[in-house]
């Protein structure tokens, strides 16, 4: 079946400007993850979805970063204002059970460069 | 404080050679450990996981692990590398809850 897929696969941007990250779960995966992975760094926690509601926004790095998922389904990572420091791969990730044994799925990735 | 070291930065390992690349770990409770690999422009795939039971994992790919708890290491092997193995591999540490705490990754390069 289809796995999470993530638009856009690339994304260059201006400094202080609005960007948009989309992503795709796997159908019936009530849980959604976003991750942000540095160059040379393993992925940082941002935020989780369980269903409609933003569970754990703890790693969101401050108030630029924002993340919805009206439906359930499909969810948005808006980023306002970019800085340069904002570059990085933005990974989603969801799974059909938020408990730690249940494995998560994760896509693609957006890369974000903001010049 | 929970975390996760991978103390290669890189590996390089000629075609047919076994490989083993480190995961230590620290965590207050019984963790759940996993291994996931990435390669260019592909999304993290879970190798292998370990949650109880018998100590020594085996996963896809023809990787395994074995979970030592006296060394809080969590370490993945492969037999024979082939060169499709090249890619960057990650540990990640986990619990009863959604939280991975993740490793900085070893990236593997495969000579010919």
């Amino acid at each position: 079946g289809a796995g999470v897929s993530q638009t856009p696969s690339n994304k260059v941007t201006e400094k202080g400007k609005y960007v948009e990250l989309r992503c795709d779960p796997i159908s019936g995966h009530t849980a959604l993850y976003w991750y942000r992975q540095s160059l040379g760094q393993g992925p940082e926690f941002l935020i989780y979805f369980q269903g409609t509601g933003a569970a754990d926004d703890s790693g969101l790095p401050n108030d630029r970063f924002f993340a919805v998922r009206p439906e359930g389904s499909v969810s948005t990572l808006k980023i306002q204002r970019t800085e340069r420091g904002d570059s990085a791969v933005y990974l989603c990730a969801s799974s059909l059970n938020p408990r730690g044994d249940y494995e998560q799925y994760f896509g693609p990735g957006t890369r974000l460069t903001v010049t | 404080a929970q975390s996760v070291t991978q103390p290669d930065i890189h590996i390089t390992v000629s075609e047919g050679a076994s490989l083993e690349l480190r995961c230590n770990y620290s965590y207050g409770a019984t963790p759940y450990l996993f291994w996931y690999v990435q390669s260019p422009g592909q999304g993290l795939q879970l190798l292998l996981k370990y949650f109880s039971g018998d100590t020594l994992v085996q996963g896809i790919k023809g990787f395994e692990a074995e979970f030592k708890r006296s060394q809080s290491s969590f370490n993945l092997r492969k037999p024979s590398v082939h060169w499709s193995d090249a890619a960057e591999y990650f540990c990640a540490v986990g619990s009863s809850n959604y939280q991975l705490i993740w490793g900085a990754g070893t990236k593997l390069i495969i000579k010919p």
